[in-house]
């Protein structure tokens, strides 16, 4: 069964370092990749996706992701975080298999920022 | 263009009630999909409806039910309710599945279930 795993739970950093979040999905087939974000308080948004083209996407907010398909791999990254950026992260894929369009979700990241 | 609307916004039930959760897709989107979220568990798939149709489904209990009416407005259902169904429940529309590129999901603000 495909199935999107995100490797750290829970991440506290300092305002200016950098971030990397890891997301592996199980799926050999053709997926669109997304990163989601939850802001304290507020409903779910996207941050940036990937359907084809460049693996190396960027999303709002200075982030971005790259897609490494031989590692089935879409991390997110930004090379310097704020005290804004406290939300929780999602990753998700969409694998097409058949009619089957199932979006499936990683568990989340909560990231803390200290200023 | 209005995003996705989720009625009502709060919501305390006495466990053993049932309760009916509403969603309005973004106009022109056919796929509503539900998902349940609490702390540590991420977002629970629930069902994906589809033109009136279920595509998908999670593993929850019979006691979670949906349909999509005609105007891709769709309900969630929960009877019997218990203590651990609190949670938000968001809801989500997209195009997937009408056979164009775009396939992201935009979410609703969600419905938060308090049972008691």
């Amino acid at each position: 069964a495909q199935s999107v795993s995100q490797h750290n739970h829970h991440v506290i950093l300092s305002e200016a370092a950098s971030l990397e979040l890891g997301c592996n999905y199980s799926y050999g087939g053709t997926v669109n990749l997304f990163w989601y974000v939850q802001y304290p308080g507020q409903h779910l948004q996207l941050l940036l996706k990937y359907f084809s083209g460049d693996p190396l996407v960027k999303g709002i907010k200075g982030f971005e992701a790259e897609f490494i398909k031989s590692k089935f791999s879409f991390n997110l990254r930004k090379p310097s975080v704020q005290w804004s950026d406290t939300a929780e992260y999602f990753c998700a894929v969409r694998a097409y298999a058949g009619n089957n369009r199932k979006l499936i979700w990683g568990l989340g990241t909560s990231l803390a920022v200290n200023p | 263009k209005a995003g996705v609307t989720q009625t009502p916004r709060y919501l305390i039930k006495t466990r053993g009630q049932q309760v009916t959760l509403s969603c309005s897709p973004i106009s022109g989107h056919r796929s509503v999909s539900w998902y349940q979220q609490t702390p540590g568990q991420g977002l629970q798939f629930l069902f994906e409806y589809f033109s009136e149709t279920q595509r998908n489904k999670g593993n929850f209990p019979g006691r979670f039910s949906g349909r999509q009416f005609s105007n891709s407005r769709s309900e969630m259902n929960v009877s019997t309710l218990e203590l651990g169904d609190s949670a938000l429940y968001l809801c989500a529309s997209s195009l997937a599945g009408q056979g164009r590129g775009n396939t992201e999901a935009f979410f609703g603000q969600g419905t938060r279930l308090t049972v008691v």
